[in-house]
C-alpha cells in the first residue's frame, strides 16, 4: 500500500534552517510529481511547493520562494525540503502528498515550530 | 492567483440528514486539456486530509458513494446524502488547473447538530 512518511520537524530558531524528509513506498515514486503542502495550527491548508516526477520542474509559493527548495532522489524513494531563513510564520505541519488525479495520498505529517 | 471560496464556512447538521458545500473559483478552472482539475478534500479531527473526490465528480478508491460532486467552470458543489457521524472534520475544495500555486478554500467545519 502507498505510504508516505515524513520526518525532520524540529523546533528552532528565526532564520535558522531545516530539511525534510519523504519516505516513499508501496508505488513507483519515480512516476509521480510530488507536492508539500502545510497547516499551520489551527489553520487551513497551504500548498508549498510542487516537483515533477524527473525532478527537472519545481513549482513554489510566493511565500517561500527563495528560502526552500524542493528535491528528490528517485533511487532513493525520497523527498526533501530544504527550508532556509526560517520565520515563525512558517510554523506548520509539513505535509508529503503524492499527485496523480488529484493529490491522492498524504503522509501524517511532520511539525515544524519557529520559536525564539 | 486563483482564489477559492467556500460557503459555508460552518454546518450543522442532523445525522441521516443531506450536507452542502459550494465552492467558487473566482477564474474558470477549464484546463487546455479540457479536464478541470477541482478536487474536494475531507480532513477529521487530528487526521492529515484524506482525498474524497477530484476533477468534479470522480469519487476516490473506498470513498463512499453517499459523496458526489457536481459543477462546472467556477461554481462547484460537495453532497453528502445522508450525514454519518464519521463524517465530522473539515472539508476543503482545492483547485490544480493553474500552477503556481495550486489554491485550497477556506475549509468546511462539519458538525452533528
Amino acid at each position: 500500500q502507498v505510504q508516505l512518511v515524513e520526518s525532520g520537524g524540529d523546533v528552532v530558531q528565526p532564520g535558522r534552517s531545516l530539511r525534510l524528509s519523504c519516505a516513499a513506498s508501496g508505488f513507483s515514486f519515480n512516476n509521480y510529481d510530488m507536492h508539500w503542502v502545510r497547516q499551520a495550527p489551527g489553520k487551513g491548508l497551504e500548498w508549498v511547493a510542487l516537483i515533477r516526477y524527473e525532478g527537472s520542474e519545481r513549482y513554489y509559493a510566493d511565500s517561500v520562494k527563495g528560502r526552500f527548495t524542493v528535491s528528490r532522489d528517485n533511487s532513493d524513494n525520497t523527498l526533501y525540503l530544504q527550508m532556509n531563513s526560517l520565520r515563525v510564520e512558517d510554523t506548520a505541519v509539513y505535509y508529503c502528498v503524492r499527485d496523480s488525479w488529484g493529490v491522492d495520498f498524504w503522509g501524517q505529517g511532520t511539525l515544524v515550530t519557529v520559536s525564539s | 492567483e486563483i482564489v477559492m471560496t467556500q460557503t459555508p464556512l460552518s454546518s450543522p447538521v442532523t445525522l441521516g440528514q443531506p450536507a452542502s458545500i459550494s465552492c467558487r473559483s473566482s477564474q474558470s478552472l477549464v484546463h487546455s486539456d479540457g479536464n478541470t482539475y477541482l478536487s474536494w478534500l475531507q480532513q477529521r479531527p487530528g487526521q492529515p486530509p484524506r482525498l474524497l473526490i477530484y476533477n468534479i465528480s470522480k469519487r476516490f478508491s473506498g470513498v463512499p458513494d453517499r459523496f458526489s460532486g457536481s459543477g462546472a467552470g467556477t461554481d462547484f458543489t460537495l453532497k453528502i446524502s445522508r450525514v454519518e457521524a464519521e463524517d465530522v472534520g473539515l472539508y476543503y475544495c482545492m483547485q490544480g488547473t493553474q500552477l503556481p500555486p495550486y489554491t485550497f478554500g477556506q475549509g468546511t467545519k462539519l458538525e452533528i447538530k
